[in-house]
């Protein structure tokens, strides 16, 4: 069954330093896979998304995420984080079967900024 | 270009009532989907409407269900609440009838049931 595991339920960084959230997911084929930010009582914005090509993708707000097919990951940086990317970060992929845009969500990573 | 508007944004509501919540698709997008957020849960899909007919439909009790209108905007519903349908509802639309495409969030709407 398709799955996406965010191992890191919580994670603090410093202001100015860089940031990687991890993402694994399990999936027949090749996946369509996306970042989502949430902020509290807001709804999902979209960082960025990897469908085919460049393993190397590149987003909103100075974020990128790399596909590695090898270990089954879609882990996304920021070199340098600011306070204000203080929220929940989700990875999720696009389901297969059909025609759909279903997308399966991990558990979502909190992450906590420190001046 | 506006993007997916949900209203209301919050609602409370009695168990054993029920409620509808509305969202309005960005223009041009076809597929409406329904998602229901719970931090025991998380992000649960609910159902995905395409040109009026529900092509995709999570693992939910008959309670919930849905429907589409033919200018994409779309609407659930849940009878006889329980207090577990507490949640967050977030509504996503996307343009791709070929299915999957980026979709664009909603702000949701908040249930609180008592």
């Amino acid at each position: 069954a398709q799955s996406v595991t965010q191992p890191d339920i919580h994670i603090t960084v410093s202001e100015g330093a860089s940031l990687e959230l991890r993402c694994n997911y399990s999936y027949g084929a090749t996946p369509y896979l996306f970042w989502y930010v949430q902020s509290p009582g807001q709804g999902l914005q979209l960082l960025l998304k990897y469908f085919s090509g460049d393993t190397l993708v590149q987003g909103i707000k100075g974020f990128e995420a790399e596909f590695k097919r090898s270990q089954s990951s879609f882990n996304l940086r920021k070199p340098s984080v600011h306070w204000s990317d203080a929220a929940e970060y989700f990875c999720a992929v696009g389901a297969y079967g059909g025609a759909t845009n279903k997308l399966i969500f991990g558990t979502g990573t909190l992450l906590a900024v420190q001046p | 270009k506006a993007g997916v508007t949900q209203t209301p944004r919050y609602l409370i509501k009695t168990r054993g009532q029920q409620v509808t919540l509305s969202c309005s698709p960005i223009s041009g997008h076809r597929s409406v989907s329904w998602y229901q957020q719970t931090p025991g849960q998380g992000l649960q899909f609910l159902f995905e409407y395409f040109s009026e007919t529900q092509r995709n439909k999570g693992n939910f009790p008959g309670r919930f269900s849905g429907r589409q209108f033919s200018n994409s905007r779309s609407e659930m519903n849940v009878s006889t609440l329980e207090l577990g349908d507490s949640a967050l509802y977030l509504c996503a639309s996307a343009t791709g009838g070929a299915g999957n495409t980026e979709a664009f969030f909603g702000q949701g709407t908040r249930l609180t049931v008592v």
